[in-house]
Order: C-alpha cells, then structure tokens, then sequence
C-alpha cells in the first residue's frame, strides 16, 4: 500500500483563498479525490477525477496534480468551509482505496 | 434518486462481532461496487473494503486481516460488513459508499452506523 500525506491545520481568512495538499506516490498514477467532513455528518466529495465538482459543490473548490502532489484550493473561503478535508486515491496496487490524514481547516 | 439506508447503532463487547447492513436504492445495484469506510472518534477516514454486488467480490484493506467480511443480498439490494473479534479500537462511526462512473470517487454515502465496543 502507499501512503498520502496532509498538513494536519491549515487557515485562512474569510474570503481568502487556501490550498490545502496531499503528497504520494500514487498519485502520479492515480487521481485525487477530496471530502469535506463536518462533525456528526457523513463525508461530503468535493472533488474527484483531479479537478470535477459533483453538481452542488461551489465553483469556489478546485483540485490541481503536479507529480505526486494533489491540491485542493478553495478561492474565497467562506465561514461554512471550515471542516476537516481528506484526500484519497487508490494506492500503488490499484485495487486498495488509502485517505490522507485530514487537514483541519480553519476560516479566520 | 440514488439512496443507502444503513442499521442502527451497535453496542458490543470486546471478542464480540458486528453485522451492519446498507440497503441501496435509486439505482441498478449490480453495477456499482459498495465500499466501507470508518472514522473513529478524533480520528480520520480509514477504507475498509469493498465488494462487488454482482459477482460478490471483495478487497479488503490490509489493516483488518481475517476480520472483516462483506457480503450481498441481491434480492433485497443490501450489502453486509462483519466486523470480528473487536476491541475498543474498532469504536468508530461505520460508512458504506458509492462510487460514480470512477467506482473510486465515493459520490454517495450513508448515514453511517456508530459501533461502540465496550465491556
């Protein structure tokens, strides 16, 4: 299996824009998906397939690749996207499914 | 619309298994797989497995070795995961997850199901 790897906190101003990343080795075969979780609620899928919104997520969430590096970047950052954000990507198998740590984010 | 129900809470004690059920609907239940995730209370998401309806395969993660089982009921459109010889540890909130056309890309979850063991 791989590993991906996720600062644990990140923040932002209100109406600033944060990136928050994932690095593995994965994930120059595989692409991210990010979830937003908030307590006492089921994940929420951001983003999938590198860079797509499912219908519903602001257009404010965008995902980026470059080598084994995944980043979500949220562009004016709203007090409703503080949350905890995971990655996710199958692992060099390809038949396992890992997530990253979690990034706690924090609107200011 | 696409929707999966699953049991109720669990309270168990440790050696002890737990069965939770998700019953899938909105859509043709063969051609999705079912994949279990958990969250332990402070801690992040960890992949359980997954398995196939249609066929009835599965992958499970290597942290659960022989512990884990999934299981499908094409009748009733419901996926199965037993959880065996638990341990506090395993107390966490249990979710099963649909992928989209990617199967990887979990666009639908369930309410989850919270296990508590515990003697």
């Amino acid at each position: 299996s791989s590993e991906l790897t996720q600062d644990p906190a990140v923040s932002v101003a209100l109406g600033q824009t944060v990136r928050i990343t994932c690095q593995g080795d994965s994930l120059s075969s595989y692409s991210a998906s990010w979830y937003q979780v908030k307590a006492g609620q089921a994940p929420l899928l951001v983003i999938f397939g590198i860079d797509n919104r499912p219908s519903g997520i602001p257009d404010r969430f965008s995902g980026s690749t470059s080598g084994i590096t995944s980043s979500l970047t949220i562009s004016g950052a709203q007090a409703e996207d503080e949350a905890d954000y995971y990655c996710s990507s199958r692992d060099s198998s390809g038949t396992h499914l890992v997530f990253g740590g979690g990034a706690k984010l924090t609107v200011l | 619309q696409v929707q999966l129900v699953q049991s109720g809470a669990e309270v168990k004690k440790p050696g002890a298994s737990v069965k939770v059920s998700c019953k899938a609907s909105g859509y043709t239940f063969t051609h999705y797989n079912i994949h279990w995730v958990r969250q332990a209370p402070g801690q992040g998401l960890e992949w359980l497995g997954m398995i196939n309806p249609y066929g009835g395969s599965t992958d499970y993660a290597q942290n659960f070795p022989d512990r884990v089982a999934m299981t499908r009921d094409t009748s009733t459109h419901t996926v199965y995961m037993e959880l065996s010889s638990l341990r506090s540890e395993d107390t966490a909130v249990y979710y099963c997850a649909r992928g989209g056309s990617d199967q990887w890309d979990f666009h639908h979850w369930g309410q989850g199901t919270l296990v508590t063991v515990s003697s």
